[in-house]
């Protein structure tokens, strides 16, 4: 069975501080990786998602994630955050061909003006 | 507009009492799904539908019953709540699976006394 684990569950930031957020899973095959959003009082919204190709994948909002295939790692990174990135991010994945989503704790951000 | 509609967004109510939490969706997407959110635990998935009376079990079904009687709607039932079932709830749906996009509700917060 696959499972993901965000090992940060809590991060606060200044505004302009870098941000990493750790991700890492367990499945031993082919695997799709995603970032979620939640933005306070919002539902779930894509950040970025990787398929196959580069590994280093740009999603909206400035965000990027890197897939190490070694390191079965996803992490998030923006490298000047902004206050209204203040949220709590989920790291997913999906078995290639499978029909389960399963997403990671989540890691709420707070980041200070 | 696009969009995966739940309703009641907020429900409060007494054990052993049966209820349904209902989700539409308008953009004709085959894959539907159930999330419960819980703090420091993430979303876990409940159930799934691939399409029209296609159903099957997530993570976390116990309690739980859905139906996908027609491909716009997937609701999910709860036959005697029980407290643990306090939670958060989302449903989402992506046209075809869980390697593509995921479009969320806004959320069912549900208490159960």
């Amino acid at each position: 069975a696959q499972s993901v684990s965000q090992h940060n569950h809590h991060v606060i930031l200044s505004e302009a501080a870098s941000l990493e957020l750790g991700c890492n899973y367990s499945y031993g095959g082919t695997v799709n990786l995603f970032w979620y959003v939640q933005y306070p009082g919002q539902h779930l919204q894509l950040l970025l998602k990787y398929f196959s190709g580069d590994p280093l994948v740009k999603g909206i909002k400035g965000f990027e994630a890197e897939f190490i295939k070694s390191k079965f790692s996803f992490n998030l990174r923006k490298p000047s955050v902004q206050w209204s990135d203040t949220a709590e991010y989920f790291c997913a994945v999906n078995a290639a061909a499978g029909n389960k989503l399963t997403f990671g704790g989540g890691t709420r951000v707070l980041v200070k003006p | 507009e696009a969009q995966v509609t739940q309703n009641p967004r907020y429900l409060i109510t007494v054990t052993g009492k049966k209820l349904t939490v209902t989700c539409s969706q308008n953009m004709n997407h085959e894959y539907m799904s159930w999330y419960r959110q819980d703090p420091g635990l993430g979303l876990r998935q409940i159930y799934y539908s691939m399409n029209v009376e296609v159903t099957d079990k997530g993570d976390v079904p116990e309690g739980y019953k859905v139906s996908r009687k027609e491909k716009r709607n997937f609701p999910l039932i709860l036959e005697s709540p029980s407290p643990n079932q306090t939670s958060l709830y989302f449903c989402a749906s992506s046209f075809l699976r869980t390697d593509e996009k995921l479009f969320f509700g806004s959320g069912t917060q549900l208490s159960v006394l």
